[in-house]
């Protein structure tokens, strides 16, 4: 157990929707960072935060944002959803703001879009 | 661009030995990681080098050198549960970690 909790675990819609997944990092971890890894495809990098900032932007769609609130949880948007979008969501801890850090993954949200 | 180049699949014998190479061109080096992934479930943690050099964790032992942009991941006495894949990331020099496919290891009894 990585002490990343994501919810949902598992989340199914309908194209043109919108879902909202959760995450909570490590105790005393200020990054979140968010991936998107498709079906056999290696991890793509979408978004980092640092303590309630954008820290970083990797290939996020437009249709996708994130934020991190005060408690340092943080959340990913995704609007209307295309079928393309199916994909594990890991959300990802770490304490430093994206320096040699070790990363802590958490179990994903898998999102089906039907 | 950024890259980073895995073998996407590889194949090996239960008690054998096995070498998982990564070949990176970054702009700038601060590091590179090496993650094990079960199908399924989320990346967890294997090794860090900075440094040119071996660095030795049971049976699994990680190689870099930085003038060539060369890693390896050294996997000792295959078990079965070592089916998995290999993620290699770089972190550059924004300290952003750039992420390889990732290599399929397969073991065979």
């Amino acid at each position: 157990d990585s002490g990343v909790t994501q919810t949902p675990k598992h989340l199914i819609t309908a194209t043109g929707q919108r879902v909202t997944l959760r995450c909570s990092p490590r105790s005393g971890d200020l990054s979140v960072y968010w991936y998107q890894q498709s079906l056999d495809q290696g991890l793509q990098f979408l978004i980092q935060y640092y303590n309630g900032e954008e820290r970083a932007k990797g290939n996020i769609l437009e249709r996708f944002s994130a934020q991190q609130f005060p408690d340092l949880h943080s959340e990913l948007n995704l609007s209307s959803l295309e079928l393309g979008d199916s994909a594990l969501y890991f959300c990802a801890s770490s304490d430093g703001a994206g320096e040699v850090n070790e990363q802590f993954f958490g179990p994903g949200t898998r999102l089906t879009v039907l | 661009g950024q890259n980073i180049d895995q073998p996407t699949e590889m194949t090996a014998t239960e008690g054998a030995i096995v070498q998982i190479n990564c070949t990176y061109q970054t702009s700038g080096f601060n590091g590179l990681f090496w993650y094990q992934q079960h199908a399924g479930e989320a990346p967890t943690f294997l090794s860090y080098n900075v440094l040119d050099g071996l660095e030795e964790k049971g049976r699994f032992s990680s190689f870099l050198s930085r003038s060539k942009g060369y890693s390896y991941l050294l996997l000792k006495e295959l078990q079965m549960k070592d089916s998995a894949s290999y993620l290699c990331a770089v972190i550059d020099s924004n300290y952003q970690l750039i992420w390889g496919a990732g290599t399929k290891l397969i073991i065979k009894p």
